[in-house]
C-alpha cells in the first residue's frame, strides 16, 4: 500500500506570493490533516478535511486555506507569503475516528526568502 | 487550549543504557499516540494508547497510559544507536466529530555508540 506522498519536496517563495502544496492520503483514508512544523513552535495542528468537509482549523490566520477533493486528494494554500511561514508543512491520512493513529508524508520544506 | 509537556527535552545517552520519556497533560484525551521523527522526514507512528492504564510493547519499547488518560511515558531498554531521532507524543482532542493532534515539544534523543 502506497504511503502517503506530498508534493513538492521543496519550495522557495518570495514574500507576498502565494502557494498552493498537495498531499495524496493512503488509498481509503478519508481524513487528512496539515501541520506546520518549525523548530520554535515545534508541530502545530492546520486544519483537517473529512469527506471533503473542513472539519477542525487550527489558530492560524485565513491567509492559511484547504480544500479535499472527492477522491480524498487535498491541497494546502498559503497566500501572501510571510518569512515566518517558512516551515515543514506535513500532512497527515488517517481512516477517520479519534483512536487511530495518523500516517505522515515526508512533508513541504517551504522556505520564504 | 489543550497542552502536553513532554520531559525531556534533550537525552545524549550510551550504548545499552535505559531511558524513558515523558508526556504529561492537565486534560484528558481520548487516545495517545508517540512518533519518531527523522531530519526531514515526517513522525512515524509508534503506537496508539487508548485505555487508561494500558501498557503496550513494540520489541525494545513500552509505552504506558495513565489510569486517568492525562500522561503517558515511553520506555526503551537497552538503547541503540539506531534509536537515535525525536520522539513525540501527541493527544488526540475530540470535538463532536473534529479530530485534532495536540504535540508535545519533542525528545530528541541521541544513542551513543
Amino acid at each position: 500500500k502506497a504511503g502517503v506522498t506530498q508534493t513538492p519536496r521543496y519550495l522557495i517563495k518570495t514574500r507576498g506570493q502565494q502557494v498552493t502544496l498537495s498531499c495524496s492520503p493512503i488509498s481509503g483514508h478519508r481524513s487528512v490533516s496539515w501541520y506546520q512544523q518549525t523548530p520554535g513552535q515545534g508541530l502545530q495542528f492546520l486544519f483537517e478535511y473529512f469527506s471533503e468537509t473542513q472539519r477542525n482549523k487550527g489558530n492560524f490566520p485565513g491567509r492559511f486555506s484547504g480544500r479535499q477533493f472527492s477522491n480524498s486528494r487535498s491541497e494546502m494554500n498559503v497566500s501572501t507569503l510571510e518569512l515566518g511561514d517558512s516551515a515543514l508543512y506535513l500532512c497527515a491520512s488517517s481512516p477517520g475516528g479519534t483512536k487511530t493513529g495518523a500516517f505522515f508524508g515526508q512533508g513541504t520544506r517551504l522556505t520564504v526568502v | 487550549t489543550q497542552l502536553l509537556e513532554q520531559s525531556p527535552q534533550f537525552l545524549s545517552i550510551q550504548e545499552g543504557e535505559n531511558l524513558t520519556v515523558y508526556c504529561n497533560s492537565s486534560s484528558v484525551f481520548s487516545s495517545l499516540q508517540w512518533y519518531r521523527q527523522e531530519p526531514g522526514e515526517g513522525p512515524v507512528l509508534l503506537v496508539t494508547v487508548v485505555t487508561g492504564g494500558e501498557v503496550k510493547k513494540l520489541k525494545r519499547l513500552t509505552f504506558q497510559f495513565g489510569d486517568a488518560r492525562k500522561d503517558s511515558s515511553l520506555h526503551i531498554t537497552a538503547a541503540q544507536p539506531g534509536d537515535t531521532g525525536l520522539y513525540l507524543c501527541a493527544g488526540v482532542f475530540s470535538s463532536g466529530s473534529a479530530r485534532q493532534l495536540t504535540f508535545g515539544s519533542g525528545t530528541q534523543l541521541t544513542v551513543l555508540p
